[in-house]
């Protein structure tokens, strides 16, 4: 069955520094999205991504969708305390399935 | 954005017992929901395609009998879990589909059980 993978598992980065976490399909994907869980909450909605080589952006986050839409990525520059969570890639139409999931520890 | 709430936010049960937890969408209409399983430090599994008026859709390896879910009404599905045993415990989350029309999710808060 479809896998959605990512990489890497955890992440513990200083405050200020950049954090990347990449979302690989084996097959391709129609749509990505990206959500972030804080410690103890759920998944909230971040971005959607629908088009080959797409890349958004929200204020320090970026956003990309692979060219063969099998993969995605989420970069954040200069990370603050306020970001540590768990970042999932998600897609589907009619059903979802999740990726593996980044987690992310801030140190400031 | 849309709203969706789950109650009861965590429970306890004893072995053997059944819970159900409750999935609204508050300000919008849902004709799908979804039921996701996560145990700690793991992914979001899906469980389960809620679908308002029908059965729902199981994804391999959920037990129908075991995870009982209903869609009753355009806001509200329930997950039973019927017979829990301590393998149960875990953080239960509902979803509901942006209204909008796009792929965008709303998650409810979850349900953490705990089977004793």
């Amino acid at each position: 069955g479809q896998q959605v993978m990512q990489i890497p598992q955890y992440q513990h980065v200083q405050e200020g520094e950049d954090f990347t976490t990449y979302c690989n399909s084996s097959t391709t994907l129609s749509n990505i999205q990206w959500y972030k869980q804080r410690p103890g909450g759920h998944p909230v909605f971040l971005i959607q991504l629908v088009k080959s080589g797409e890349v958004k952006k929200q204020k320090r986050l970026t956003f990309q969708f692979g060219e063969a839409k099998k993969n995605s990525s989420l970069h954040i520059t200069a990370t603050q305390t306020t970001e540590v969570g768990t970042y999932f890639c998600a897609s589907g139409t009619y059903k979802y399935i999740f990726g593996t999931g980044t987690r992310l520890k801030v140190l400031a | 954005g849309a709203v969706v709430s789950q109650h009861p936010s965590w429970v306890i049960c004893k072995s053997g017992t059944s819970v159900k937890i409750e999935c609204r969408s508050l300000d919008f209409q849902a004709t799908t929901m979804f039921w996701y399983r996560q145990f700690p430090k793991q992914s979001l599994m899906l469980m389960a395609t809620s679908n308002e008026g029908s059965k729902a859709t199981y994804e391999q390896g959920v037990e129908k009998d075991k995870f009982l879910i209903n869609h009753a009404s355009l806001t509200l599905s329930t997950l039973t879990v019927t017979s829990a045993h301590p393998e149960d415990s875990s953080f239960y989350i509902c979803s509901a589909r942006d209204p909008d029309g796009s792929f965008q999710q709303y998650f409810g808060p979850g349900t953490r059980l705990t089977v004793t």
